[in-house]
Formats: structure tokens, C-alpha cells, sequence
């Protein structure tokens, strides 16, 4: 089994729309969560950190549900420039490593 | 402003060479990694170094190998260079996180490899 799973999608939708993205992880005591933004032909960046509380900044929401054992992005309002493939990212207690999904791509319809 | 640098953007090698990735950090974070990423795979580890000296191999090993002699470079060694090893090479570091998991990663640009 995967480490993190993620819907590939692609996700098409308009201008203005909400899209949610989820990610589930095997590891149940993992400890840190992100989401990185990666744009065609570039590096991954960080997006933002995902906190036990959920946290949120501007458009973008991120929520951790442990119980389930899932991370979620929600991105409201969207934007021509939100077009990029989203990526969730854990890491596990203890370990040094980081756990990339594959990634989900969404592409912003005029 | 942070940076994760690697040597080169783009490379062509010839099948059977011995091809050197360099990354370098000024970060001084402990943790290096190195990923390919192709398409529909995602990003895949090929191996990370959470210390000078220190390796682990992570998911897709086989073929490489890699170097830490100094904190803030890591290198990836194509022994023998095939036509598979075609890809996107990314390299990131970043810091272990008290008590446990890390900070984020800060990826280098990449590296676009063609082996012909």
C-alpha cells in the first residue's frame, strides 16, 4: 500500500468555482502535513502547512482529519493562475523521509 | 532567500556514461533527498541523507548512487547511464522537526536528463 494516495484527476473547472482535493495516508502517526503547488515545467513549492486545527490563508483552505487518516485542500473563487498540479506531502513519526502523492492537476476554464 | 541549487537545468549523456547531479543547500538543513518524477509516476525517492555520510535508499534505488561529504551537498551518481533513466531529477532538503517528521522541503529547479 501507498504511503499517500491521491486522486490524479484532472480536475477542469471554471472561473470563479470552489474545488476540493483530498489525500489519505497509511501511516497513522504521522506528524507532518503539507501541500506543494507544482506549475508545468517547474519545481515543487510549498503551498501551505496543514495544522490539527485546520488552518486557512486567503482562498485556500487546508483541513487534517486523523480519524480518517486524510488531508484536504479546498481552493475558493478560482483563478486562471490556480492552474498547476497540487501535491500532498506527509511525514512520518520519526522519519526523515517525506511522502509525496502523484499529485493532482487542475486546470482553470476561462 | 532560501535555495536548493543543482548544477545543471538541462543534460544530454550518452548510454553507458557516468553522469554526477550536484545539489547544493545553504540552509543548513540536515535531511537531503533526491526524486525523479516522470509522468503519471509522481515524484519518487531514489534516495535521501539525513546527515553527512548518511544515506538511505528510498523507493527506486537501483542504478544510482549517491554522495554527502559535506552538510550542504548531496550528488546523485548514474553508474552507468540507460535509456530508462530518462527524467526529471529534483533534489530538496529539509530539517527534522521536534519531536518528530520534518519542516517543509525546498526543492532545487531540476534537472532535465536525456539519455540517448
Amino acid at each position: 500500500r501507498k504511503e499517500v494516495e491521491q486522486d490524479p484527476g484532472p480536475f477542469n473547472v471554471p472561473e470563479g468555482a470552489t474545488v476540493a482535493f483530498n489525500c489519505t495516508y497509511s501511516n497513522s502517526a504521522s506528524q507532518s502535513f503539507f501541500w506543494y503547488r507544482q506549475d508545468c515545467r517547474k519545481e515543487p513549492k510549498l503551498l501551505m502547512s496543514v495544522y490539527s486545527s485546520g488552518n486557512e490563508d486567503g482562498r485556500f483552505t487546508a483541513q487534517l482529519n486523523r480519524a480518517s487518516q486524510y488531508i484536504s485542500l479546498l481552493i475558493r473563487d478560482s483563478k486562471l493562475s490556480d492552474s498547476a498540479t497540487y501535491l500532498c506531502v506527509v511525514s512520518p513519526t520519526g522519519a526523515n523521509n517525506l511522502f509525496f502523492g502523484t499529485g493532482t492537476r487542475l486546470t482553470v476554464i476561462p | 532567500d532560501v535555495k536548493v541549487t543543482q548544477s545543471s537545468r538541462y543534460l544530454v549523456k550518452r548510454t553507458g556514461e557516468k553522469v554526477f547531479l550536484e545539489c547544493v543547500q545553504d540552509m543548513d538543513h540536515e535531511n537531503m533527498f533526491w526524486y525523479r518524477q516522470d509522468p503519471g509516476l509522481g515524484l519518487r525517492l531514489i534516495y535521501f541523507s539525513y546527515d553527512v555520510k548518511m544515506k538511505e535508499k528510498g523507493d527506486i534505488p537501483e542504478g544510482y548512487s549517491v554522495s554527502r561529504e559535506k552538510k550542504e551537498r548531496f550528488s546523485l551518481i548514474l553508474e552507468s547511464a540507460s535509456t530508462n533513466q530518462t527524467s526529471m531529477y529534483l533534489c530538496a532538503s529539509s530539517s527534522p522537526r521536534a519531536p518528530s517528521g520534518n519542516t517543509e522541503a525546498f526543492f532545487g529547479q531540476g534537472t532535465r536528463l536525456t539519455v540517448v
